[in-house]
């Protein structure tokens, strides 16, 4: 299957500062990625779609300027938390799609664990 | 897209077959099924997909229902490294359209 990596795997920062989130798919051209956030015993839960070199669809409820989406190019796409609070740490979770072929299954970076103090 | 329903926990004997059920009666003509898990800790992996036809590939099996209600993965020879949360989603086809995640099955492999 398709590689994709996140960096950093975790992160502790403080209140008020933002962190940024690269997801990157190692060896194939991503036209769409996806950002997921998990919370502890809950299920993965989808925050927005970007597709290569547009703008950004969020979900209902996730604050597009406090959670900034870049997809500049094929392979990499950040997500940075603006202004973190203890209530934003959690699991966030990346996927990509564009492969060739039926259903453009996503594969899934291994998630990078936010703690905000 | 179409919701699935799941059991939320199985048990398997290591080195038994891991039989996981899905229910997806409202799935339409153009959704797939996905089967992803996910492992503590970690980002969901991929498994398998299939549309109408029973799927095979070196991790599991997938049997679809010819009226396309319900499906089953199958991991044939279950090992403590399977224990795992596992998602049945439906998806759209031929875009690169979201997945929603349900609460999935816990399957707990046993010694």
């Amino acid at each position: 299957g398709a590689v994709v990596s996140q960096h950093p795997s975790r992160v502790i920062c403080k209140s008020g500062t933002s962190v940024k989130i690269e997801c990157r798919s190692l060896d194939f051209q991503a036209t769409t990625m996806f950002w997921y956030r998990q919370f502890p015993k809950q299920s993965l839960m989808l925050m927005a779609t970007s597709n290569e070199g547009s703008k950004a669809t969020y979900e209902q409820g996730v604050e597009k300027d406090k959670f900034l989406i870049n997809h500049a190019s094929l392979t990499l796409s950040t997500l940075t938390v603006t202004s973190a609070h203890p209530e934003d740490s959690s699991f966030y979770i990346c996927s990509a799609s564009g492969l060739a072929g039926a259903g453009e299954t996503q594969y899934f970076g291994p998630g990078t664990r936010l703690l905000v103090l | 897209d179409a919701k699935t329903t799941q059991p939320p926990s199985m048990d398997c004997a290591e080195g038994r077959a891991a039989n996981l059920p899905c229910n997806h009666s409202t799935i339409s003509g153009n959704e797939y099924v996905y089967w992803y898990r996910q492992i503590h800790s970690q980002g969901p992996q991929y498994i398998i997909h299939g549309l109408k036809n029973n799927e095979t590939n070196e991790m599991a099996s997938l049997i679809i229902t010819e009226d396309r209600k319900s499906s089953t993965l199958i991991l044939p020879h279950a090992t403590l490294r399977d224990t795992a949360v596992y998602y049945c989603i439906v998806r759209l086809i031929g875009t690169a359209s979201k997945l929603t995640f349900g609460t999935g099955t816990r399957l707990q492999v046993t010694l």
